[in-house]
């Protein structure tokens, strides 16, 4: 099955800064890549998310780069705010047929310092 | 808010009973899952169901079991077989995938204690 490491596990940053968090996977299969972001107390939500046959997108001040041969992809955080606070998680996995089950990674929490 | 509830939001269980989370959407999802976190693990597949009336084991499935027996409604029951019950657990669903239609909506979430 899908093995997804995802680092670092925690990342504090100064607002403005940018914060860049990394995951690998193993599947060369997978082709759909979803970000998600979970707020303290709150439910994960989709944030970004890259199919295979691209390399990179972007969506303000969120982008997200994929490199197929080296089996990893990224979440970039450009000018973080207070806001931009929270736990991240990667996921991989295939999607064919209507069928998609991710393998999320552990998880990066990041923390903008005002 | 979401279309998909979970309940109870806690819940506290003693040794050795059965307990059973719920999970409703009105998403008119056809796909629906169960996940564990814990800190530092990220989430862990434990269940996940298609269509009615079918479900597959996911990667933590020892020690649980699930029921689709309609659509909108997935429940967990946590066994007495499961040694480390004590977490948070979260339900999702999602259509089928498709280009147009990609995401996982989550509950909020049910936090279980074992006393």
């Amino acid at each position: 099955g899908e093995n997804v490491e995802q680092h670092p596990s925690t990342l504090s940053v100064q607002e403005g800064d940018s914060a860049v968090i990394k995951c690998t996977y193993s599947d060369s299969a997978s082709n759909y890549f979803p970000w998600y972001k979970q707020e303290l107390g709150k439910r994960p939500q989709l944030i970004i998310d890259i199919r295979s046959n691209v390399g990179e997108k972007k969506d303000q001040r969120i982008a997200v780069t994929l490199n197929k041969t080296a089996k990893h992809f990224s979440l970039h955080i450009t000018e973080t705010q207070p806001e931009d606070s929270a736990v991240y998680f990667c996921a991989a996995g295939v999607a064919s047929g209507g069928s998609y089950i991710p393998t999320f990674g552990r998880g990066t929490s990041l923390i903008v310092h005002p | 808010d979401g279309g998909i509830t979970q309940s109870p939001k806690y819940l506290f269980r003693k040794e050795g009973q059965n307990v059973t989370l719920s999970c409703e959407q009105n998403l008119n999802h056809d796909a629906m899952y169960w996940y564990r976190q814990d800190p530092g693990q990220g989430l862990r597949l434990i269940y996940y169901s298609q269509i009615v009336n079918d479900f597959q084991k996911g990667d933590i499935a020892e020690g649980y079991s699930v029921s689709r027996e309609k659509k909108e409604s997935f429940p967990l029951t946590v066994t007495s077989a499961q040694k480390n019950p004590t977490a948070f657990y979260l339900c999702a669903s999602s259509p089928l995938w498709g280009p147009m239609n990609t995401e996982a909506f989550f509950g909020q979430g049910t936090r279980l204690t074992v006393v």
